[in-house]
C-alpha cells in the first residue's frame, strides 16, 4: 500500500540556516510527488512537484527512488518560510493524493 | 476565479446533530476531493469525485458520513449524527485532469461538543 511518512512533526531552524524537511514514501510503482504548504491563515497550496524540477521560493526537492525519499530543502531559511508543509504522493493509476502528517516549520529570527 | 469556496468557515454543533459542509469547486475542474485534517493523522482523503461521480469513498470513516455532488459546481459532505471525534478541519479540493495539482478551499473547522 502507498504511504507517505514525514518523521518530524515540528522543526525549528534559525534564520539563514539550511533547512531540510524529510519525506519518505512507499509505493511499488512510479508515483508523482508533491510538496504542499499552508501558511498561517491561508489555504493549503502547491509548493512544487517533482516532475517540474523547479525551485520555488528557494526550495528544491529531489526524488530519490533508491531511498524512496523526496526531501524538501532550502539553503537559507527565511522567517516567511514558517508554515506547515505536507508531502504528497499521487499514483499514476487512480487519482488519489496521499498526504503525510505534515511538518510544522518555525524559522527563528 | 475565487478559487475553491467552502462554507461555513466554522461550525460548532452538539453531538447528535446533523452537519452539512458545502463546497464549490473551481469552474471547469473535473475532480473534487474531500479531506479531513487532524493533528494526529494529518490530511486524510475521505472521498473523491470525477465528473460528479464518486470514484473512491474508501476513506469515509463510517456510515454516518455521506457525500454528494449533484452537479459540477457543488458538493456536500454530511455527517449524521455528529460525534465529538468528528471535530477536525474539513477541506475540499478540486483539480483539472488526472494527477494534476490540487487546489484547496479554506476549509471548514468543525467542532462537535
Amino acid at each position: 500500500a502507498q504511504r507517505v511518512t514525514q518523521p518530524e512533526k515540528l522543526l525549528s531552524v534559525f534564520k539563514g540556516a539550511p533547512v531540510e524537511l524529510k519525506c519518505n514514501y512507499s509505493y511499488s510503482g512510479s508515483p508523482e510527488l508533491f510538496w504542499y504548504v499552508q501558511y498561517s491563515r491561508q489555504r493549503l497550496q502547491l509548493l512544487l512537484r517533482h516532475i517540474s524540477r523547479e525551485s520555488i521560493k528557494g526550495f528544491t526537492a529531489d526524488l530519490n527512488k533508491g531511498e524512496t525519499s523526496f526531501h524538501l530543502k532550502k539553503p537559507f531559511a527565511q522567517e516567511e518560510d514558517s508554515a506547515m508543509y505536507y508531502c504528497a504522493l499521487s499514483r499514476p493509476t487512480g487519482n488519489q493524493f496521499y498526504f503525510g502528517t505534515g511538518t510544522s516549520l518555525t524559522v527563528i529570527p | 476565479d475565487a478559487g475553491v469556496i467552502q462554507s461555513p468557515r466554522h461550525e460548532v454543533t452538539e453531538m447528535g446533530q446533523e452537519v452539512t459542509l458545502r463546497c464549490k469547486p473551481i469552474s471547469g475542474h473535473d475532480y473534487l476531493f474531500w479531506y479531513r485534517q487532524t493533528m494526529m493523522r494529518g490530511l486524510e482523503l475521505l472521498i473523491y469525485f470525477n465528473n460528479n461521480v464518486p470514484i473512491d469513498d474508501s476513506g469515509m470513516p463510517e456510515d454516518r458520513f455521506s457525500a454528494k455532488m449533484p452537479n459540477a459546481s457543488f458538493s456536500t459532505l454530511k455527517i449524521q449524527p455528529s460525534e465529538p471525534r468528528d471535530s477536525a478541519v474539513y477541506f475540499c479540493a478540486s483539480s483539472l485532469g488526472f494527477a494534476s495539482p490540487l487546489h484547496f478551499g479554506n476549509g471548514t473547522r468543525l467542532t462537535v461538543t
